[in-house]
């Protein structure tokens, strides 16, 4: 069946910093690819998304990039800040518009 | 933009009982809705699909007489965990799908199994 890796965290960095992501998929198709963010104490919210290949997605500063040869769809941010520390999901769209999901990374931000 | 609010966010009860949790979609109409499962430190597992007037569709290893799924309204789902044991205690988080074919979440429920 379809699965989403993406790295395990947590991902401790200090503000300002470059962030990655890494989230590779398996899947039969091109399935849509998504990011989702999960504050504290809320619920999930779409970051950014693809839909075919070479599509990229972004949002709030952070990009990401479907590519169809590696099969990935990492996720970065040239800058972070504080407020970007919560819990990042990549995942795929099946049919029926089911989403299978990555185990999700925490990130940390310091000031 | 759309919202989705899930009710309670989070309950205890004692093993051997029934627990409701309720999923709205408070500006929209959802056709379909989905029931996630999530374990801590891992991944949301998709339990199954509410459709609106219909039965839901379980995924493979979900008991379907254990989590009782209701979708009675274009904006209220149901999941009731039957005869409730610690084994249940988890994060449990709805979307809904809106008529863009976004799908939105909510804020999940946490339920503690004593």
């Amino acid at each position: 069946g379809n699965s989403v890796t993406q790295m395990e965290g947590p991902v401790t960095l200090s503000e300002e910093a470059f962030l990655t992501i890494n989230c590779t998929y398996t899947a039969t198709g091109y399935p849509s690819l998504f990011w989702y963010v999960q504050y504290p104490g809320e619920g999930l919210q779409l970051l950014l998304k693809a839909t075919k290949a070479d599509d990229k997605g972004s949002n709030k500063g952070f990009e990401a990039t479907y590519r169809k040869e590696t099969t990935s769809f990492h996720l970065e941010k040239g800058s972070v800040q504080v407020s970007d520390s919560a819990v990042y999901f990549c995942a795929l769209r099946e049919y029926g518009n089911k989403l299978v999901f990555g185990a999700g990374t925490i990130l940390r931000v310091k000031s | 933009g759309a919202v989705v609010s899930q009710h309670p966010s989070w309950v205890i009860c004692k093993s051997g009982t029934s627990v409701k949790i309720e999923c709205r979609s408070l500006d929209f109409q959802a056709t379909t809705m989905f029931w996630y499962r999530q374990f801590p430190k891992q991944s949301l597992m998709l339990m199954a699909t509410s459709n609106e007037g219909s039965k839901a569709t379980y995924e493979q290893g979900v008991e379907k007489d254990k989590f009782l799924i209701n979708h009675a309204s274009l904006t209220l789902s149901t999941l009731t965990v039957t005869s409730a044991h610690p084994e249940d205690s988890s994060f449990y988080i709805c979307s809904a799908t809106a008529e863009t074919g976004e799908l939105f979440f909510g804020e999940g429920s946490r339920l503690t199994v004593l």
